[in-house]
Formats: structure tokens, C-alpha cells, sequence
């Protein structure tokens, strides 16, 4: 099956600090990608959908000025927590959307901010 | 409003046991019907999908079902394994105009298998 990886996988940083994560689609392209927030014992929060080319669609709640997603390429997509606080900490999760509209999931980012 | 419930929250089951997992689902229009299984600190790996038209569909030890008039779906487990210890999401994609899917995620059941 198709294989989406994620980098890094586990970070801590200072808060204050911005955070880089990057999801990449390996064996396929993939115009739509997805950021999914997870909390523990809770299931995935969809966050917004990354389209290569254009803006980001963010999810009712999600500040786009604190979490900047670009997908530059139809491999990559960035997700980008600026000025982290202890509260976003949490498991970050993407996906890519194939040509047959099946989403592949990374296997996730552990943020912790201290 | 599109939902997915799922139960029981969380099972434990002795190793070499079956379970059986359920999902209900209010989801309009539907378009399919995936089981993840994740483990701690992993993103979901796709078990089964299923579209409308089916009711059945396995691999391995892993035996779904899906009842598209009740809206319920179920995921058998047989012969359970230590590794079989993760959550169990059930996923519904709901059709929209623009010819894409959007995910309808369950709170998954947290599966515990002991020795």
C-alpha cells in the first residue's frame, strides 16, 4: 500500500518556540493533504486540508495564524506550530488523498512543548 | 448531523479470545466504511473497507461487517493476539459535491488483550 512518512517523529521545545513538521507521500502524489490533531484516549480532530498550490482550508477553530501549512509540492506538505505553548502539546497526524480519494495516514509527531 | 459512535469505549480480553467491536453510524451520503486499527503513538493503518453493496469483508484474523440499512457495522476478532492491543477506529467517508470524500471518525475502542 501507499506509505506517507513524518518528520520528526517526536519533538520537545521551549515555548515560545515554532515547530516544523513535515509529512511527505512517498510512492505517490497527492494534491490534498490533511493535519489531524490527536489527543490522548480521544480520536483524530481533523485541523485543515492542505491543497498543493493554494491556501490551506482550516477546520472552524483552528487559528491559521498559529499553525501554518504549506504544501509546496505534490509530495510534501509542512505544518508549521508557531510560538508553541504547553497546550499544543499533542500527537499530530497527516494524510495524503491518492488518485482513488483514500486517505493514507503518517505514522504521527509527538509534540511536546515544555 | 453526521456522526459515528462506537462501543464498548474499552475491552480487555484474554489472549486467544474473540471480540466483536461495534459501530453505528448516521452519515449521509455514504460513500464507505473503513476499520483502523492504531497502536499507542502510531498513525491508523487501514484494516477493511466496504463499500454500500457489502457486507462482509476480512483479512486475516480481522472479520468485518456492515449493515448498510441498520447504519451498524462490527469488527470481529479472532484468535486475539498480544499485538492486537491498540484502538479500533471506525471511519465513515461521506460523499460530498466537488467529487470528494470528507472522514467521519469514531472515538475508537481501546482493545486490551492480556496474556
Amino acid at each position: 500500500g501507499a506509505v506517507v512518512s513524518q518528520h520528526p517523529s517526536r519533538v520537545i521545545c521551549k515555548s515560545g518556540t515554532s515547530v516544523k513538521i513535515e509529512c511527505r507521500s512517498l510512492d505517490f502524489q497527492a494534491t490534498t493533504m490533511f493535519w489531524y490533531r490527536q489527543f490522548p484516549k480521544q480520536s483524530l480532530m481533523l485541523m485543515a486540508t492542505s491543497n498543493e498550490g493554494s491556501k490551506a482550508t482550516y477546520e472552524q477553530g483552528v487559528e491559521k495564524d498559529k499553525f501554518l501549512i504549506n504544501h509546496a509540492s505534490l509530495t510534501l506538505s509542512t505544518l508549521t506550530v508557531t510560538s508553541a505553548h504547553p497546550e499544543d502539546s499533542s500527537f499530530y497526524i497527516c494524510s495524503a488523498r491518492d488518485n482513488t480519494d483514500t486517505q493514507y495516514f503518517g505514522p504521527g509527531t509527538r509534540l511536546t512543548v515544555l | 448531523k453526521n456522526q459515528v459512535e462506537q462501543s464498548p469505549q474499552s475491552l480487555i480480553i484474554l489472549e486467544g479470545k474473540n471480540c466483536t467491536l461495534q459501530c453505528n453510524y448516521t452519515v449521509s451520503p455514504f460513500s464507505n466504511l473503513r476499520w483502523y486499527k492504531q497502536d499507542t503513538g502510531r498513525g491508523p493503518v487501514s484494516l477493511t473497507i466496504m463499500t454500500f453493496s457489502e457486507n462482509t469483508k476480512s483479512n486475516g484474523r480481522y472479520t468485518a461487517t456492515l449493515d448498510a440499512d441498520t447504519k451498524q457495522s462490527s469488527l470481529h476478532i479472532t484468535a486475539s493476539q498480544l499485538s492486537d492491543s491498540a484502538s479500533y477506529i471506525c471511519v465513515v467517508s461521506a460523499g460530498f459535491s466537488g467529487g470528494y470524500n470528507k472522514l467521519i471518525f469514531g472515538a475508537g475502542t481501546r482493545l486490551a488483550v492480556h496474556p
